[in-house]
């Protein structure tokens, strides 16, 4: 059974800080990771891919990949309270392609 | 806004009717999703639809039943669900195989379920 790990918090850092949000995948062959944001009532909003091992910076949000740790971790600069929300880890797998999403990190940032 | 659309946003229904959720999507991509979102629960995999062919089906109950008619609109036919059917209902869509954007999935707002 393909696994997607996350903390489901809550995480509460205080407004300017850095939030740390980690994520673990138990499918080595595991090729494309993705953040999702979602707020409380609404969808999923992606707000981040990666594909390759290292770090891609987007604005305030830096996705980080360790795939021989089986490790993706999203860090939000500057947090804002507008960024409280859930995130959700994303991984594909399966013959399809398919994702697999873990239960989601809930953040909340304090002004 | 996403690109992706649904109807109806909310729906209350009894045991023993039928209803149909309809998505659409206007972002030229060629695969879709259902997925159910339940509390505590994460994101559950229902249908997977490439070129209007079903690809995958994660062991849904049959009393949900899905309906491509082509890579720009999909239907989830309802019928005789249970109380532990209620839950958000998502649809997303995503470009074919061999993009770079490959699996980048696009939600629509969803449908907030309820079997009474």
């Amino acid at each position: 059974q393909k696994e997607v790990e996350q903390n489901s918090g809550p995480l509460s850092v205080p407004e300017g800080a850095i939030a740390s949000l980690n994520c673990t995948y138990s499918d080595r062959v595991s090729q494309s990771f993705f953040w999702y944001r979602q707020y409380s009532g609404k969808s999923p909003e992606l707000i981040m891919s990666i594909y390759s091992n290292g770090d891609k910076e987007d604005g305030r949000f830096t996705a980080q990949l360790n795939k021989a740790s089986q490790y993706v971790s999203l860090l939000i600069r500057d947090s804002q309270p507008s960024d409280s929300a859930t995130y959700l880890c994303a991984v594909r797998g399966g013959s399809q392609g398919n994702l697999i999403f873990g239960k989601g990190t809930k953040l909340s940032v304090k002004p | 806004e996403t690109g992706v659309t649904q109807t109806p946003r909310h729906l209350v229904m009894g045991m023993t009717n039928k209803k149909s959720l309809k998505c659409e999507q206007h972002l030229g991509h060629n695969a879709m999703y259902w997925y159910k979102q339940s509390a505590k629960k994460p994101l559950e995999l229902m249908f997977v639809y490439n070129f209007k062919e079903q690809t995958e089906n994660n062991s849904v109950p049959s009393r949900f039943s899905p309906e491509c008619p082509n890579s720009s609109h999909l239907f989830l036919h309802l019928h005789t669900l249970q109380p532990e059917d209620s839950a958000l209902y998502l649809c997303a869509s995503s470009q074919a195989k061999g993009t770079s954007r490959y699996n980048e999935q696009f939600f629509g707002p969803g449908t907030r379920l309820t079997v009474l």
